[in-house]
């Protein structure tokens, strides 16, 4: 089984300044990445997704995020935050048993 | 609509009573998915159906916890005798087909008094 580790569960972060989101996984077989967002009292909304292909991928929002195979990392960034970025984020792997691993989750909170 | 629909969007019960959790896919999915998310945590696995069968079912709890898809289409998770431990919003989704992204709904939160 996969386990997926956030490292920061709170990270606070000014308007307008860049936010990097850690995400490590722990298996380096063939694996699928995603960044999920989820606000107050919402479901859960995909931000951008891995499957194969170029490790730099472009989600919505002005999201990003690098796989990196040798540090089993899938870090999200965004060049410049906006107060509507306030969220819960997660990170998910998927392996061939297609199930979902969730990390615990970053509450990213932008300070106007 | 045509995302995943879950109802209630709320539910309180008793404690030792029985609770039925319904989950309606975006039309054409084949994989539907079970989570619980408690507070500040990560959304937790419970089981996993292709088609009308249970592919994965390991995250359920115990055998308080049961899962149906009669049809490949609306899920339906019960759980008897509840407890106050099984208080949780209940998130389902479901994946056009396998090695991509799952769509959630909106969840259905569940409280146990």
């Amino acid at each position: 089984a996969q386990s997926v580790t956030q490292l920061d569960s709170q990270v606070p972060v000014f308007e307008e300044a860049p936010v990097e989101l850690r995400c490590n996984y722990s298996s380096s077989v063939s694996v699928y990445l995603f960044w999920y967002v989820q606000y107050p009292n919402q479901g859960l909304q995909l931000l951008l997704k891995y499957l194969s292909g170029s490790t730099l991928v472009k989600g919505i929002n002005g999201f990003e995020a690098e796989f990196n195979k040798s540090q089993t990392s899938f870090h999200l960034r965004k060049p410049s935050v906006h107060i509507s970025d306030t969220a819960e984020y997660f990170c998910a792997v998927s392996d061939s048993g297609n199930q979902f691993y969730f990390g615990t989750g970053t509450s990213l909170t932008v300070i106007p | 609509g045509a995302g995943v629909s879950q109802t209630p969007s709320n539910k309180v019960t008793e404690k030792g009573k029985y609770v039925e959790l319904r989950c309606d896919p975006i039309s054409g999915h084949t994989a539907l998915y079970w989570y619980r998310q408690s507070l500040g945590q990560g959304p937790e696995f419970l089981i996993y159906f292709q088609g009308t069968g249970a592919a994965d079912d390991s995250g359920l709890p115990n055998d308080r916890f049961f899962a149906v898809r009669p049809e490949g289409s609306v899920s339906t998770l019960k759980i008897q005798r509840t407890e106050r431990g099984d208080s949780a919003v209940y998130l389902c989704a479901s994946s056009p087909r396998l090695n991509t992204e799952a769509f959630f709904g909106q969840g259905t939160r569940l409280t146990v008094v």
